[in-house]
């Protein structure tokens, strides 16, 4: 069966400092990746998508970055962190119709 | 792009108690799914319904495409069920990403 992982669960940043979250996929090929982040308590908010390795689409103009270096690998950047990129963090993968997502990793920007 | 809107935003219920959540999209979907966010965040999946009706347990699901609405039934509602309910949508036109409505936020009290 196919799980998802992400990692750090938790983490505290100061303003400035860089970001590096990453999500793994495991028992699946080729799938669809997804970074979003929820900010408010509900409603998500798509950042990045890939296809492909290598093939990341962004949704949000912001300093965030992602990249795709293997096919199950995502990994979400920023060189430095502002106040507003507190949120939590959700992965997500998807392989022909469902889409699943990881457990999340919830970032505090002090 | 597509808009998702969910009804009602809020909804507090007793233990025992039905609920019908709503939701309705602005274009043709070949992707609907609902999910229930817990307490900590975990994102569950629940339905994967672009057309039809599902049961699953105490839920069922039901799409009706031609109109653009989605309606979630929870029977014997139990506190376990409190959390805040999303439906997804992905369009024809959607390159193969989920947008989300804003949530419905349940609270069963014992």
């Amino acid at each position: 069966s196919q799980t998802i992982h992400q990692w750090p669960a938790t983490l505290v940043q100061p303003v400035g400092s860089p970001l590096s979250l990453e999500c793994t996929v495991e028992g699946t090929s080729n799938p669809n990746l997804y970074w979003y982040r929820q900010a408010a308590g509900r409603g998500l908010q798509l950042l990045f998508y890939s296809v492909g390795i290598g093939q990341i689409s962004s949704e949000v103009p912001q300093n965030l970055s992602a990249s795709r270096p293997q096919d199950r690998q995502f990994i979400l950047s920023s060189k430095k962190l502002l106040l507003s990129d507190s949120g939590f963090y959700l992965c997500a993968w998807k392989v022909g119709g469902e889409q699943y997502f990881g457990p999340g990793t919830r970032l505090t920007v002090t | 792009g597509i808009q998702v809107e969910q009804s009602p935003p809020d909804l507090i219920l007793q233990e025992g108690a039905n609920s019908t959540l709503r939701c309705n999209f602005s274009d043709s979907v070949n992707n609907l799914q609902w999910f229930h966010q817990n307490p900590w965040g975990q994102l569950i999946n629940l339905f994967y319904i672009p057309s039809g009706t599902k049961q699953n347990g105490r839920l069922s699901a039901t799409t009706v495409a031609t109109e653009r609405y989605s309606l979630l039934y929870i029977s014997s509602s139990q506190t376990t069920d409190s959390g805040v309910y999303f439906c997804a949508v992905e369009g024809f036109r959607g390159a193969q990403k989920l947008v989300f409505g804003q949530g419905t936020r349940l609270t069963i009290n014992p």
